[in-house]
């Protein structure tokens, strides 16, 4: 079954409006998680990258002031796309990383399409 | 979601030796692509190979795709410590290129 799941699976939403996207790790405890960005045919890009306990560590060029991440618990983390423009449609993943683990989990993705 | 499946799971060769790791898929896909993932960091794109192409290069990466069995393989040539990590390959399908991703391979190079 999932490990990890994305709540919702995909959006639309209106220029200038926000939108919340959740990450849940459902069977174990993630120290650290990832949120990832594609645009259509080309790779992920990393955005950002949270452990347990601080706060989200942002990629070069990624605003965090633009894209909330908040680490809630050890199984939930969210990104939060404020003010979204149809420039931040893309298709977002996360991913976690179990404590002592050497590989990590994907979420299904979500796929946010603004107007 | 994880649809596709890396084999071996787990990978453990001495150092010079060379690793190859296997990905195969299930639909038919728009392109292929290799990452590398060092643990507690983000993924690392290594290559992106097209549904139309069938071998590429990058320095001592080598990647072949096969769409005929639904296969892909990553071939590192002389590998070193510092190739120790996952790799995951991940398959982009469909007119909206989701992107899905196999379960890794975790990669160990002995000293």
């Amino acid at each position: 079954g999932a490990v990890v799941s994305q709540h919702p699976s995909w959006v639309i939403c209106k220029s200038g409006t926000s939108v919340k996207i959740e990450c849940r790790s459902l069977d174990f405890q993630a120290t650290t998680m990832f949120w990832y960005r594609q645009f259509p045919k080309q790779s992920l890009m990393l955005m950002a990258t949270s452990n347990e306990g601080s706060k989200a560590t942002y990629e070069q060029g990624v605003e965090k002031d633009k894209f909330l991440i908040n680490h809630a618990s050890l199984t939930l983390s969210t990104l939060t796309v404020t003010s979204a423009h149809p420039e931040d449609s893309s298709f977002y993943i996360c991913s976690v990383e179990l404590a002592g683990a050497d590989t990590q989990y994907f979420g299904p993705g979500t796929r946010l399409t603004v107007l | 979601s994880q649809q596709g499946e890396e084999d071996p799971q787990a990978l453990s060769i001495q150092e010079g030796e060379n690793a190859t790791m296997n990905c195969s898929y299930k639909t038919s896909i728009n392109n292929l692509q290799w990452y590398r993932q060092n643990s507690g960091r983000g993924l690392v794109h290594l290559i992106l190979i097209r549904s139309n192409e069938r071998e590429k290069h990058s320095g001592r990466l080598r990647v072949t795709l096969d769409t005929s069995k639904k296969s892909s393989s990553l071939l590192i040539t002389a590998s070193r410590a510092a190739d120790t990590a996952s790799y995951f390959c991940a398959t982009h399908v469909g007119r909206d290129d989701k992107i899905i991703f196999g379960k890794g391979t975790r990669l160990h190079i002995l000293p």
